[in-house]
């Protein structure tokens, strides 16, 4: 079983940008597709990034994906940040036969 | 549109078993590709997977967690049902029915806050 270690936060001021990275413990991330998710206090996650880099419809542009096979890490960007953005981010990946969730990212809006 | 919601006690006693329910609509679990899954959360704590159930009836479990759990349909085919055995009070948190597409958990439950404790 492999695990995804994310920062515990990340903060950035309006209008700016800031990045997530998800590393992935052992096996290739580029090996299975990763998957971001929102999550706002009190509301269950939503997903803001699938299958690496895709965008589910009426999730904003500002967020975009990418992998990198040389650190064995996904990343989550957040250009433009506002006020909503404030929320935990969590990456998620698989193997044949399980699920894995990230250790999350606080993300602060200053 | 698909949908989830669980359902289950609040409150649990230590070593006892935690039933939970999930009612879903807006999708089959009969059709090829479709899988339910749970996912719990400690407060203030991550996400973590639990358990899952696809078209086929096959099961798929969190392996640190195996022991004790169990997930199945029931006859409706409209309902899956989690089972967690020996329940301790690190069990507390909200717990979570997701719908599954192509390894993306793309729909949740408002999830069910269960407490473990004497």
């Amino acid at each position: 079983k492999f695990t995804l270690t994310q920062p515990h936060s990340v903060s950035g001021s309006p209008g700016k940008s800031v990045s997530i990275s998800c590393t992935r413990s052992s096996g290739s991330v580029a090996s299975n597709y990763v998957q971001w998710y929102q999550q706002r206090p009190g509301s269950a996650p939503t997903t803001v990034i699938y299958e690496d880099d895709r965008r589910p419809s009426g999730v904003p542009d500002r967020f975009s994906g990418s992998v990198d096979t040389s650190s064995n890490s996904a990343s989550l960007t957040i250009s433009g940040l506002t006020t909503e953005d404030e929320a935990d981010y969590y990456c998620q990946s698989y193997d044949s036969t399980t699920y894995v969730f990230g250790t999350g990212t606080k993300v602060t809006v200053l | 549109q698909v949908t989830l919601r669980e359902s289950g006690p609040a409150l649990v006693k230590p070593t006892q078993t935690l039933t939970l329910t999930c009612t879903f609509s807006g999708f089959s679990l009969s059709t090829s590709g479709m899988s339910v899954s749970w996912i719990r959360q400690p407060p203030g704590k991550a996400l973590e997977w639990l358990a899952l159930l696809d078209w086929g009836d096959r099961e798929y479990y969190n392996p640190s967690l195996r022991t004790r759990l169990t997930i199945s349909r029931d006859i409706s085919m409209t309902r899956v049902i989690l089972t967690m055995t020996n329940l301790d009070p690190v069990d507390s948190g909200t717990y979570y029915c997701t719908h599954l597409k192509n390894r993306n958990f793309d729909h949740w439950g408002p999830g069910t806050l269960v407490s473990v404790s004497s």
